[in-house]
């Protein structure tokens, strides 16, 4: 079945890039998402990249997708304190706009 | 801007009582979604909606059941609630077109059984 992994945890000092990376199976999405959770709040849409794209950049943040691996990867350049949170990896499969959300990588920044 | 607003913030209840969990979204949406997330798994979908009345299941539906009488809202039913069912309860509502659609969360309930 469709399955989305990413590592669980990365530490970055605060000014130095953050690379999150993720693995999907399902070779048909669209889609595919990133998703930022802060403490104690739901999930907010962060960036998206359609699947015949392989980067696409939005001011301090650059997405990277490896069709043939399958791989997904978030990079946010200058990361500050105000980036750590949760970044969940998710994948649109079937209709109804279903997404299939990885485990969450929890970033936290250090000064 | 959308708003997804979830009924509690935090609720406590004992085993075997049955629990509402009620979700609205300001929107119009068609689409509506009830995930669980657990540390390590991250979102699960228990069951999702695509109009009023019909919903279909997720990956974990298994102790839930749901309801939507109307566009807006979407209820999680625990008919007998279990320590297992401990967790964050996250709704989430999108259009139903296809393309690139946004999901709206809400804000979560953090669902303790004792």
């Amino acid at each position: 079945g469709e399955d989305v992994e990413q590592s669980l945890f990365l530490s970055v000092r605060e000014g130095d890039s953050s690379v999150i990376n993720c693995t999907y199976t399902d070779s048909s999405s669209t889609y595919l998402y990133w998703y930022k959770q802060e403490p104690g709040a739901g999930l907010q849409l962060l960036t998206y990249i359609f699947s015949n794209m392989d980067m696409k950049q939005d001011q301090r943040l650059t997405v990277l997708l490896n069709k043939k691996d399958k791989h997904l990867s978030l990079r946010i350049a200058d990361t500050q304190t105000g980036d750590s949170a949760i970044y969940f990896c998710a994948e649109s499969i079937g209709g109804y706009n279903k997404l299939i959300f990885g485990a969450g990588t929890r970033l936290a920044v250090h000064p | 801007d959308v708003k997804v607003t979830q009924s509690s913030r935090y609720l406590v209840k004992r085993t075997g009582e049955k629990v509402f969990l009620e979700c609205v979204q300001d929107m119009d949406h068609e689409n509506m979604f009830w995930y669980r997330q657990d540390p390590g798994l991250g979102l699960r979908l228990i069951y999702f909606s695509y109009d009023v009345k019909m919903k279909e299941k997720g990956d974990i539906p298994e102790g839930y059941s749901v309801s939507r009488e109307k566009k807006e809202r979407f209820s999680l039913i625990l008919e007998s609630a279990s320590t297992n069912q401990t967790s964050m309860y996250l709704c989430a509502s999108s259009t139903g077109t296809g393309g690139m659609v946004e999901q709206f969360f809400g804000p979560g309930t953090r669902l303790t059984v004792l």
